[in-house]
């Protein structure tokens, strides 16, 4: 069965620190990798996508990156603030097949402190 | 622009009793789609509709049903509610079916079933 499995689960930083969030993987054969972030209450909101060829991919202080052939992925956070405290959740894909095929991991609940 | 709305917010039922949430989005997208999100879990997709006039299962359809209404709107029903139904669900657009297009979600209703 595919899965996909974040890690931790739960963080907790400090205002200006950086983290990494991991998400390791088991689809197969991959065809792509998305990242959202679900602030409490509202609908997730996607920050990066990857496909196989593509190893990072960065969208302002989010940094994504992709290792296809361990089947992991990293989402690194730069510079915290108080607004990145959401969950985040990695999404991988099945190549070949439309989004109804796609896996979602459980996400990574992030706390960052003043 | 509203992006993707839902009614209601916040939804109370009793066991055995119906209803219907409703979805609509105007981006002009082909495609909607339904989760659930349940406390500590990740997203589990209920149904699809990959353009108007069709509508597919996802991981979790058994006591639901969908209606494509037309291209904006996407309802979710619930015939005869069960407790294990309690959750947040969620509407999401793309404007395709395709794994690489980003999924707009709604802020969620909240269903409590008693």
């Amino acid at each position: 069965k595919n899965q996909v499995e974040q890690s931790p689960q739960s963080l907790i930083i400090l205002e200006g620190k950086n983290c990494t969030l991991q998400c390791n993987y088991t689809v197969s054969p991959f065809s792509n990798l998305r990242w959202y972030k679900q602030d409490t209450g509202r609908g997730p909101v996607s920050l990066t996508i990857m496909t196989f060829s593509e190893n990072t991919k960065s969208n302002g202080r989010y940094t994504a990156t992709l290792d296809a052939d361990t089947k992991q992925s990293s989402l690194h956070i730069t510079a915290s603030q108080l607004s990145d405290s959401a969950s985040y959740i990695c999404v991988v894909s099945l190549y070949n097949t439309n989004a109804g095929k796609s896996t979602f991991g459980d996400g990574t609940t992030l706390t960052v402190k003043p | 622009n509203a992006g993707v709305t839902q009614t209601p917010k916040f939804q109370v039922l009793k066991t055995g009793q119906s209803m219907t949430l409703q979805c609509a989005q105007d981006m002009n997208h082909n495609s909607m789609y339904w989760y659930r999100q349940d406390p500590g879990m990740g997203l589990r997709l209920i149904y699809y509709s990959a353009s108007e006039g069709t509508t597919d299962k996802g991981e979790v359809p058994n006591g639901y049903n969908v209606s494509r209404l037309n291209k904006r709107e996407f309802s979710l029903r619930l015939e005869s509610a069960a407790p294990s139904q309690t959750s947040v669900y969620f509407c999401a657009s793309s404007a395709g079916i395709s794994s690489a297009s980003t999924q707009y979600f709604g802020p969620g209703t909240r269903l409590l079933v008693l």
